[in-house]
């Protein structure tokens, strides 16, 4: 079965530079969402796309943007990266036909130098 | 808003024995799901098990199973028959079936070790 995609799986940065992440859903799911894994600890919720709309927002730094595109792919945008932005970036994605069960996509290793 | 603790930071269980991991949540929400997903050392994020609490009934797949107490608000995962693959950090986690779109919220974490 397809899983979620997400691209690059590592990327290493200096600071104050500029990084995207890329995340493509399981086919004909319709919600994206994004998560922040720092080492040693749980998974912290960065926000959430509907059907292209935002339908939730957690702790995401003013730095950061995201949006979900008409394919339903989403890109998470990290600007004026610091060395705490270092962690595991996860996107899953669900759909009302999963009871809204959330799938995780493999994380991009995030390593800002 | 809703939080989630998982109590045991570590446990351990002998390959082939049951283990029972513990978890417990605090909402005024009536409607909702409970997961447990299990991440080993590649770091994947892989669903277990999924509760809706409005089913009485505990749900059950294949050697994993739950004991949802929605009155004490307590949410444990049994492991039966336990494999050395079993091996992971187990998260518990509590959704809102009140909205679409809405987030998970993690407890802290149960690193698993099974000793063969």
């Amino acid at each position: 079965a397809a899983g979620v995609i997400q691209s690059p799986r590592h990327l290493i940065k200096e600071k104050r530079e500029t990084a995207t992440l890329k995340c493509y859903p399981i086919p004909r799911h319709d919600t994206v969402y994004w998560y922040q894994q720092g080492p040693g600890q749980d998974p912290q919720f960065l926000i959430s796309f509907y059907e292209k709309m935002q339908s939730d927002k957690g702790s995401i730094p003013d730095r950061f943007s995201a949006q979900q595109f008409s394919d339903y792919h989403s890109e998470l945008n990290m600007s004026s990266l610091e060395l705490g932005d270092s962690a595991l970036y996860f996107c899953a994605s669900s759909s009302w036909d999963t009871a809204d069960t959330q799938y995780f996509g493999p994380g991009t290793r995030l390593t800002v130098l | 808003a809703q939080t989630v603790t998982q109590s045991q930071p570590e446990m351990s269980v002998q390959e082939a024995e049951t283990v029972t991991l513990s978890c417990t949540y605090d909402t005024s929400e009536s409607d909702y799901y409970l997961f447990w997903y299990k991440q080993p050392p590649s770091r994947q994020m892989i669903l277990v098990i999924r509760q809706e609490a409005y089913k009485q009934q505990n749900a059950t797949e294949n050697r994993f199973s739950v004991n949802f107490q929605k009155a004490a608000k307590s949410f444990s995962l049994k492991i039966s028959d336990s494999q050395l693959g079993d091996a992971a950090m187990y998260f518990c986690a509590y959704r809102s079936r009140e909205t679409s779109g809405s987030r998970l919220t993690f407890g802290e974490g149960t690193q698993l070790t099974v000793n063969p």
